[in-house]
């Protein structure tokens, strides 16, 4: 199984600062069609997850282009470019190259 | 938008059998994935498994061959049944669409496992 680690795991961020959060897999999530399957959750405070980023670095529909994301092989990042505070929340990345589909533990994003 | 909504019992005896629905608001089941998640409190989140309207399913072996999910098209519903439940299965479980890119999920539900 694939195992996801996250860094930091709290992230408290000053608004109008940047922010980044790291996450690594246990093995690589590229495919062989070229495409790493990796992607990016936010849960907010008492609400559902939802998806922020796709395929590394693909932004949902309606996401702000504040996020963004990179990585390759084994290494990927999530960077908000100057965090606002409805960013505050859980930040989940998900290996979705391989059954059993995993998550890290979070990160939790909070203001100062 | 669509929208999911799961509905079951918040409360289920040890060694029984958790029972979850879906509900999905659109006639879309045929289009996607349908996925299971699930939450420990405090927790991160656990990915359960995920159906096809076609019935193929892929679930998470950690589960030891407990769970089932199910699709009921006529319905536009999907459930999930984890059979002989401990208090370790106390979590908020979210039904999703999608099985990796899960792009629309349902508010989740509160399940507590106790004797």
């Amino acid at each position: 199984d694939i195992v996801m680690t996250q860094s930091p795991l709290s992230l408290p961020v000053t608004p109008g600062e940047p922010a980044s959060i790291s996450c690594r897999s246990s093995q690589s999530l590229l495919h062989r069609n070229g495409q790493s399957y990796l992607n990016w959750y936010l849960q907010k405070p008492g609400q559902s997850p939802h998806l922020l980023i796709s395929l590394v670095s693909n932004r949902a529909y309606g996401v702000p282009d504040r996020f963004s994301g990179s990585g390759s092989g084994t290494d990927f990042t999530l960077k908000i470019s100057r965090v606002e505070a409805e960013d505050v929340g859980v930040y989940h990345c998900m290996q979705a190259l391989q059954t059993p589909y995993s998550f890290g533990q979070g990160t939790k994003l909070e203001i100062k | 938008q669509v929208q999911l909504q799961e509905s079951g019992p918040g409360l289920v005896k040890t060694s029984e059998t958790l029972s979850l629905t879906c509900i999905v608001s659109d006639d879309s089941i045929k289009s996607y994935f349908w996925s299971w998640i699930r939450q420990p409190p405090g927790k991160g989140l656990e990915w359960i498994g995920y159906i096809y309207y076609t019935g193929i399913t892929e679930y998470n072996p950690s589960l030891k061959g407990r769970v089932i999910i199910s699709v009921d098209t006529s319905k536009n519903q999907f459930s999930l049944k984890l059979n002989s439940v401990t208090a370790a299965d106390t979590a908020l479980y979210y039904c999703a669409r999608g099985a990796g890119d899960l792009d629309a999920w349902g508010q989740g539900t509160l399940v507590t496992v106790s004797s």
